[in-house]
């Protein structure tokens, strides 16, 4: 059982709609980062988010904490091809040093 | 430019052939992790360092073997491959294991166990 559950696992979507990506968890965490990979690389660090509630905007990409930090979305507005890829959430437990990462959500954006 | 390198990029190997993986970062950074990303499972930690001398089991290190002598390089060391490590494997490093350092990836080893 993954400790970090993402939904959907894939998605697929026309160019200009607006999609929300799911990270779950029953865990309490001191932060949680997303990630987005492309295909031969490994992951890029999009954004971290530390405290709960917190909403932060990079461009057309909005994402929000829980306010339990437990869970996280991100949400992107207007999808455009450029945003394909594979999107993971991860984060560190109040203990430890572990990095957990979600399941991964496949993104492709049709032009 | 700063970057983290893992060789090689593809490995076939057969059952019980001990190998390694090579993994430097050139960042002066203090923590780094191995990881390994296998279909629906995302990205599983295998074991990961705070620092020179200092390893640490993550979710997933039976099997595996890790090293850190020094500051810019983390092996890992498979002593006898089993089919089921079949995967896709990323080196990660970032400044400290904080919450809000970074990780920087490798651009992966794919392994495959025959």
């Amino acid at each position: 059982t993954q400790l970090l559950e993402q939904s959907p696992q894939f998605l697929s979507i026309q160019e200009g709609e607006n999609l929300t990506v799911y990270c779950n968890s029953s865990s309490v965490f001191s932060s949680l980062q997303w990630y987005r990979q492309e295909p031969g690389e490994g992951p890029v660090l999009l954004v971290t988010v530390v405290t709960g509630g917190e909403v932060k905007k990079l461009k057309r990409l909005t994402f929000q904490f829980g306010d339990a930090r437990k869970d996280s979305s991100l949400h992107i507005t207007a999808a455009q091809p450029g945003d394909t890829g594979l999107y993971l959430c991860a984060g560190r437990l109040n203990t430890g040093n572990q990095f957990y990462f979600g399941t991964g959500t496949s993104l492709t954006v049709i032009p | 430019e700063a970057q983290v390198t893992q060789n090689p990029r593809y490995l076939i190997t057969v059952t019980g052939k001990k190998l390694t993986v090579t993994c430097s970062q050139n960042m002066n950074h203090e923590y780094m992790s191995w990881y390994r990303q296998d279909p629906g499972l995302g990205l599983r930690q295998i074991y990961y360092s705070m620092n020179v001398e200092v390893t640490d089991k993550g979710d997933v290190p039976e099997g595996y073997k890790v090293s850190r002598k020094e500051k810019r390089n983390f092996p890992l060391i498979l002593e006898s491959p089993s089919p089921n490590q079949t995967s896709l494997y990323f080196c990660a490093s970032s400044l400290r294991g904080l919450e809000n350092s970074p990780l920087h990836f490798g651009n992966g080893t794919r392994l495959t166990v025959t």
